[in-house]
């Protein structure tokens, strides 16, 4: 199992300039969700998904789009980027949406925006 | 809305010390809370959880208390050794909210050799 992937690890942008950011997991998890974390701060919840082809908002969703097109995927996009962006993107996953599910956390993306 | 911070944002501690780390909460319909521990480069790690029914919960070498009177919890990690630096989260699943969670700030454990 390689548990939670995320790709790219590291991505220098342009402002304006759109991207995805691709999650992967192989736990056959029904919920994804996407974070940022910014210096001095704690993660903070984007989207999530409660299952294939379901998406919902999370705290700070602005800017950014989502789609779970298979279950196994959770995308995270960038249409116009701006340097409030810069951040660490981490996706993470769990096995149900009963409260207390563990979540299990991807390495990050690295973006910067510029 | 709630909050969920940490008193320390850095903790030193020497190695085979006892290291403690704290976190205060808000909202005092909290009932459920996570530590979570994030090496450098690496994504967040479950440590351990406890729910407002239970005042202690142990694991391997780590305690969590809950003081729901001052709304404050800690994690105790005994004999710190150099693969526990790294950051900790204190963390809460709020009541209604699936299995959402809001992360504290986040306290960095340094061990001292």
């Amino acid at each position: 199992n390689a548990g939670v992937t995320q790709t790219p690890k590291f991505r220098v942008l342009k402002t304006g300039q759109s991207m995805t950011l691709l999650c992967a997991q192989d736990m056959n998890h029904e919920y994804m969700y996407w974070y940022r974390q910014d210096p001095g701060m704690g993660l903070r919840l984007i989207h999530y998904s409660v299952g294939e082809g379901t998406t919902a908002k999370g705290e700070v969703p602005d800017g950014y789009n989502v789609s779970r097109l298979k279950k196994q995927n959770f995308l995270l996009g960038l249409e116009s980027a701006a340097p409030s962006q810069t951040s660490v993107y981490f996706c993470a996953s769990s096995y149900h949406a009963v409260r207390g599910e563990t979540q299990y956390f991807g390495p990050g993306t690295r973006l910067l925006v510029l | 809305g709630e909050s969920v911070g940490l008193h320390l944002p850095t903790l030193s501690v020497q190695e085979g010390d006892n290291s403690i780390i704290n976190c205060a909460y808000s909202n005092s319909a909290s009932d459920y809370f996570i530590w979570y521990k994030q090496e450098s480069g690496k994504g967040p790690q479950f440590i351990i959880d406890i729910r407002s029914n239970m005042d202690k919960r142990q694991g391997q070498r780590v305690t969590v208390l809950l003081n729901k009177t001052v709304k404050h919890l800690s994690l105790q990690i005994a004999a710190t050794q150099p693969g526990d630096s790294a950051v900790y989260f204190c963390a809460e699943n709020p009541k209604g909210g699936g299995n959402k969670l809001t992360f504290g700030t986040g306290t960095q454990l340094k061990v001292e050799l």
